[in-house]
């Protein structure tokens, strides 16, 4: 088992880019997330999608967007890169959504920069 | 709005010794916290959780304490490895039950 990976590990973008992060998980969970990590901040939820064909916002949903393709992925797109999303996300998936919210399960992370 | 606090950025400890993180909340909606690791170019793993009903849960040579009426939570290891070194995270559950809030962490270096 992969558990969830995160394609790609790192990226550089030119401000006004646009980019898709991918998630995938082989663990037959039901709910994913999206989170980004900045220095001095820890993870803040941007979407989640606690069951296939819903989403929801979190906490910094503003400028992404996300699509639950099928169970298995869930991804994040930016559709034009400002350098304040730089920033290291993470992708996580868990059983179901709560109460109480399950352990989630987290992939290696994509470093993206934007200059 | 910083509703986890982990005001200790990083903690050094000896081989052996006890390690003490610390984490303080504001939100008296979350009834559920965990505790996260992470180590370097990896994604978090889960530790250990505490439901608000209780005030301690512990696992192995790792406890979590729960003081509600001080909205604060502590996490010890006991005793303390050098693998144990890495990034710790506490988390409160929020009321809308997909609401993780996560606090900046403690990087805790455990020295042979």
């Amino acid at each position: 088992n992969a558990g969830v990976t995160q394609t790609p590990k790192f990226q550089v973008l030119k401000t006004g880019q646009s980019m898709t992060l991918q998630c995938a998980q082989d663990m037959n969970h039901n709910s994913m997330y999206w989170y980004r990590q900045d220095p001095g901040m820890g993870l803040r939820l941007i979407y989640y999608s606690a069951s296939e064909g819903t989403t929801d916002k979190g906490e910094v949903p503003n400028g992404y967007n996300v699509s639950r393709l099928n169970k298995r992925e869930f991804s994040l797109r930016l559709e034009s890169a400002a350098p304040s999303q730089t920033s290291v996300y993470f992708c996580a998936s868990s059983v179901a959504g709560g109460p109480p919210l399950p352990e989630q399960y987290f992939g290696p992370g994509t470093r993206l920069t934007v200059t | 709005d910083q509703q986890v606090k982990q005001n200790s950025p990083s903690l050094s400890v000896q081989e052996g010794r006890i390690s003490i993180l610390n984490c303080d909340y504001t939100n008296s909606m979350f009834d559920y916290f965990l505790w996260y690791k992470k180590y370097p170019a990896e994604g978090p793993t889960f530790l250990i959780s505490i439901s608000s009903i209780k005030d301690k849960n512990e696992d192995g040579r790792f406890t979590v304490f729960l003081n509600k009426s001080a909205k604060h939570l502590s996490l010890h290891i006991v005793p303390s490895q050098p693998g144990d070194s890495a990034v710790y995270f506490c988390a409160g559950e929020g009321y809308n039950n997909n609401d993780m809030r996560f606090g900046a962490g403690t990087r805790l270096t455990v020295k042979p």
